[in-house]
């Protein structure tokens, strides 16, 4: 089974910090998934990266797929309020499986 | 549009009740999926069905019943659920089915649901 190992599981900090969070595995990962599932919602697709060393950027929010494909990274800066939620990364695991992250729950202070 | 929609979004439900969950989808998307999820942890796979048949079942015990009606439609029928069965239930699906686990998923906003 291919595990997804996010740090920190939890983050809170003042608004207009910098952050970064890491999704790492042991295992080489066809792509990579980030979610953000805000409180009492279903997890939405903020991005997928399929090349080794692929930066994207969403507005504040940069990921980074590393270049051996077995991590990620998603780095926000100047977090706001509103990036509050539980970020999770998830790629296509052993037995036809999407294998989620741990999950790393963000609360971003006024 | 991109919605998957889920009802009812809160379910309070006694131990001897049958009660159901519905999703629904209007993408075209063949394979569709049950999750739970425990509060602030990820969700956990229950089934996956593809081209309407039952391709996954992660060993859920049988008081869930899972019902792909058409290539729209999920139900999840649920009976004689315990108290740890209280959970957000998401639905969610994706476009080929073949190799669903490669795809993006499409998520609803979930049923919350509390087992009394």
């Amino acid at each position: 089974t291919q595990l997804l190992e996010q740090s920190p599981q939890f983050l809170s900090i003042q608004e207009g910090e910098n952050l970064t969070v890491y999704c790492n595995s042991s295992s080489v990962f066809s792509s990579l998934q980030w979610y953000r599932q805000e409180p009492g919602e279903g997890p939405v697709l903020l991005v997928t990266v399929v090349t080794g060393g692929e930066v994207k950027k969403l507005k504040r929010l940069t990921f980074q797929f590393g270049d051996a494909r077995k991590d990620s990274s998603l780095h926000i800066t100047a977090a706001q309020p509103g990036d509050t939620g539980l970020y999770l990364c998830a790629g296509p695991g052993g037995g036809n499986k999407l294998t989620f992250g741990t999950g790393t729950q963000l609360k971003v202070e006024l | 549009d991109t919605e998957v929609t889920q009802t009812p979004k809160h379910l309070v439900m006694g131990m001897t009740n049958k009660k159901s969950l519905k999703c629904e989808q209007h993408m075209g998307h063949r394979a569709m999926y049950w999750y739970k999820q425990k509060a602030k942890k990820p969700p956990e796979l229950m089934f996956v069905y593809s081209y309407e048949k039952l391709s996954i079942n992660e060993s859920v015990p049988s008081r869930f019943s899972p019902e792909c009606p058409n290539s729209s439609l999920l139900n999840l029928h649920l009976h004689a659920l315990q108290p740890e069965d209280s959970a957000l239930y998401l639905c969610a699906s994706s476009q080929e089915g073949q190799m669903w686990y490669q795809e993006t998923q499409y998520f609803g906003p979930g049923t919350r649901l509390l087992v009394l």
